[in-house]
């Protein structure tokens, strides 16, 4: 089953804080992040393993909630670069859904000047 | 350096016609993934495989199929083109589950 993104679009100011949750009905084994400009592939921004891990990257992070079967992506200080639509993508624990994800619809963030 | 290909990257045919797109991974990936893109669907599971001579059906299979003879080769087929197959599709190859998904640049089928 497809995890829930929310919001489905934010716009900011460059310098402000946003935050994309993305909360899935099934147990998960890990959760990853995308991020995809207009026109181009998604690009990998990160991986959350079961363990309640906290990752980083540069001025975004994510948590990940197992219990709550829910995952939050951090965005600090937003920059114009930052633009673009953040999928998260589940990886359902036991079974054979090993390796396999599964999207969320995605959350539009448009930074403004 | 190591890539993800896929081939055409538009293509524009008939309905009812066979179709088939490439993929071509030098990454040396044991798993490889095929999506389509619809605007409020985000990426949905075609079809996907473990390693040569796997294959597995995602959620939305129906109407495509793939075949796995090398690491580096997982070509999309589509049996007998339909409109509603018209889509952005994405190819993408990780090494193990735990591992990034590395995604091709995509291809933009219309089907008329």
């Amino acid at each position: 089953q497809q995890p829930v993104q929310s919001p489905q679009a934010v716009i900011l100011r460059e310098g402000e804080d946003a935050v994309i949750n993305c909360s899935s009905s099934k147990a998960l084994y890990s959760v990853h992040w995308y991020r995809q400009k207009h026109g181009e592939a998604p690009v990998f921004l990160m991986i959350l393993l079961k363990g309640g891990e906290q990752k980083g990257h540069e001025k975004i992070s994510a948590s990940f909630n197992e219990k709550k079967q829910q995952s939050s992506l951090y965005l600090t200080a937003s920059q114009l670069s930052y633009s673009g639509t953040y999928f998260c993508g589940t990886v359902h624990a036991g079974g054979t859904s090993y390796g396999k994800l599964t999207f969320g619809q995605g959350t539009i963030l448009t930074v403004h000047p | 350096d190591a890539e993800i290909t896929q081939s055409p990257r538009h293509k524009i045919t008939e309905t009812g016609r066979q179709v088939t797109l490439a993929c071509h991974q030098t990454w040396n990936h044991n798993n490889m993934f095929w999506y389509r893109q619809d605007l409020g669907h985000g990426l949905r599971l075609i079809h996907y495989s473990y390693g040569v001579q796997d294959t597995n059906k995602g959620e939305v299979s129906d109407g495509y199929s793939v075949s796995r003879s090398n690491t580096e080769d997982l070509p999309l087929t589509l049996e007998s083109a339909a409109s509603s197959q018209t889509s952005v599709y994405f190819c993408a190859s990780s090494f193990t589950g735990n591992q990034p998904q590395h995604f091709g640049d995509g291809t933009r089928l219309s089907i008329l």
